[in-house]
């Protein structure tokens, strides 16, 4: 069956980097687009990065823009998040999730989450 | 950017009970639009694709229609276990979703 499993969860300090990962199984990792979406304490969904099967094109939230990296290793089927310059606001649970494989117009399978906390 | 409006914002009913919750477009989207439920400690299950189809493995008290700019999700027959957050959603430019709604125990 299709699993989705996030790690790299932490507290960081305002300013400072964390990279997270996505290892997935049960499916055919390099024919998906892959996303991070997002959830504050509290709060509704936020979407944050789209990574395109091949890799080669990607998109981000203007939240996020310039300061986070979405990546992948289709040989190793895991997906990664690099976050930089990490403020409060980032603060939030974050999902991997599988996109649909027509058009990515929505998101078909998620992980359980891994939590972020930016506090000094 | 659409903007997505979930109504009401908490549903209050009983196991049984029929719960129409309600997604309202900014502008029109067709038929493309999906809804996840989401459980505390989870991430989101998807539901309904392109307004109106099932997920694998939804239950069939499960539905979805509308079209353009308004959207609803019924469920026929509240089970223990519908008891969560339902969000919107739909991809434009980028990925958005709706506020969501509560459905909570009466």
């Amino acid at each position: 069956q299709v699993q989705l499993v996030e790690s790299g969860r932490g507290v960081v300090q305002p300013g400072r980097s964390l990279r997270l990962s996505c290892a997935t199984s049960g499916f055919t990792f390099s024919n998906y687009a892959m996303h991070w979406v997002r959830q504050a304490p509290g709060k509704g969904l936020e979407w944050v990065a789209v990574i395109w099967s091949d890799g080669t094109k990607t998109d981000y939230a203007a939240s996020v823009k310039g300061r986070f990296t979405i990546s992948r290793d289709n040989s190793e089927n895991t997906l990664y998040l690099q976050m930089n310059s990490l403020r409060g606001e980032d603060s939030a649970v974050y999902f991997c999730a599988r996109g649909d494989i027509v058009a990515t117009n929505f998101f078909d399978y998620w992980g359980q989450g891994t939590r972020v906390t930016v506090s000094s | 950017e659409i903007v997505l409006t979930q109504s009401p914002a908490i549903l209050s009913l009983s196991p049984g009970e029929r719960a129409t919750l309600s997604c309202r477009a900014s502008q029109s989207v067709g038929s493309y639009l999906a809804w996840y439920q989401q459980k505390p400690g989870q991430g989101p299950r998807l539901l309904i694709y392109d307004a109106s189809y099932r997920g694998n493995d939804i239950p069939a008290r499960f539905s979805g229609s509308g079209s353009g700019t308004d959207f609803t999700l019924t469920i026929s027959s509240l089970e223990p276990e519908d008891f969560a957050v339902y969000y919107c959603q739909h991809r434009s430019n980028w990925w958005t979703f709706g506020q969501g709604t509560k459905v909570e125990i009466k």
